[in-house]
């Protein structure tokens, strides 16, 4: 396995249902990034976890849970969503080095999310 | 506040032609710029990366350009074909000092017809 994977690439659920996307990423990366990408809109950031402490939450609704138990894994724990969360979820990881975010983000397959 | 504007917005061009995607940007303190291609359904990936000092980088038939006096980018594609179709992301990375946070333009998407 190279590069970030991510899991399940499609995934269908109503909305009450309770279910989770994984991201794995085997760079030896020390930043982990959960992005939205709606239809014909810009990609959107959701959370940043650096060295597996999260740094960015950028008011994303509680319905959205992340979690980062390492610094080569990350998790989006899905409850009680909407139709309109229905997205593709893109997950990325880089490196950072002094505070500064030179590197180049590299992205997962994303995971295409409906909701009914 | 950081921002980056894209455009045009959506261009479609017969294979083999040229065109060019613009970026504009205000990220400060810049520390570099990159653009990715993203195919449909896909994740983005990188194309090229700019540095404050650099005007000119090219990777096979993309050449993208920075000037940091105006804080505009241009990415040219040349003899385009049928793969080229897809969606052409501009983004900004502040130096220290700045976000850590790369700033995303919203995209050209480009399509390329036989």
């Amino acid at each position: 396995e190279t590069g970030v994977t991510q899991t399940p690439r499609h995934l269908v659920m109503g909305m009450t249902n309770k279910k989770s996307l994984k991201c794995e990423q085997h760079l030896g990366h020390n930043a982990m990034y959960w992005y939205k990408q709606s239809a014909k809109k810009p990609l959107e950031l959701m959370f940043v976890y650096s060295l597996e402490e999260r740094v960015e939450n950028n008011s994303v609704p509680s319905r959205f849970s992340p979690e980062c138990p390492n610094s080569s894994h990350l998790f989006l724990h899905l409850h009680t969503l909407q139709p309109e969360d229905s997205a593709l979820y893109l997950c990325a990881s880089s490196q950072f080095r002094g505070g500064e975010n030179t590197g180049e983000l590299f992205f997962g397959e994303g995971s295409r999310l409906t909701v009914l | 506040k950081n921002q980056v504007e894209q455009s045009p917005q959506s261009l479609i061009i017969l294979e083999g032609k040229n065109c060019t995607l613009q970026c504009n940007y205000t990220v400060s303190p810049f520390s570099n710029l990159r653009w990715y291609k993203q195919d449909t359904g896909r994740g983005p990936v990188s194309l090229t990366i700019m540095t404050f000092s650099e005007n000119t980088k090219s990777n096979g038939r993309y050449t993208a350009t920075l000037d940091a006096d105006t804080k505009q980018s241009s990415l040219h594609i040349t003899a385009s074909q049928l793969s080229d179709s897809a969606s052409y992301i501009c983004v900004v990375s502040a130096a220290s000092g700045g976000s850590y946070i790369p700033t995303f333009g919203r995209g050209t998407s480009l399509i390329v017809h036989p």
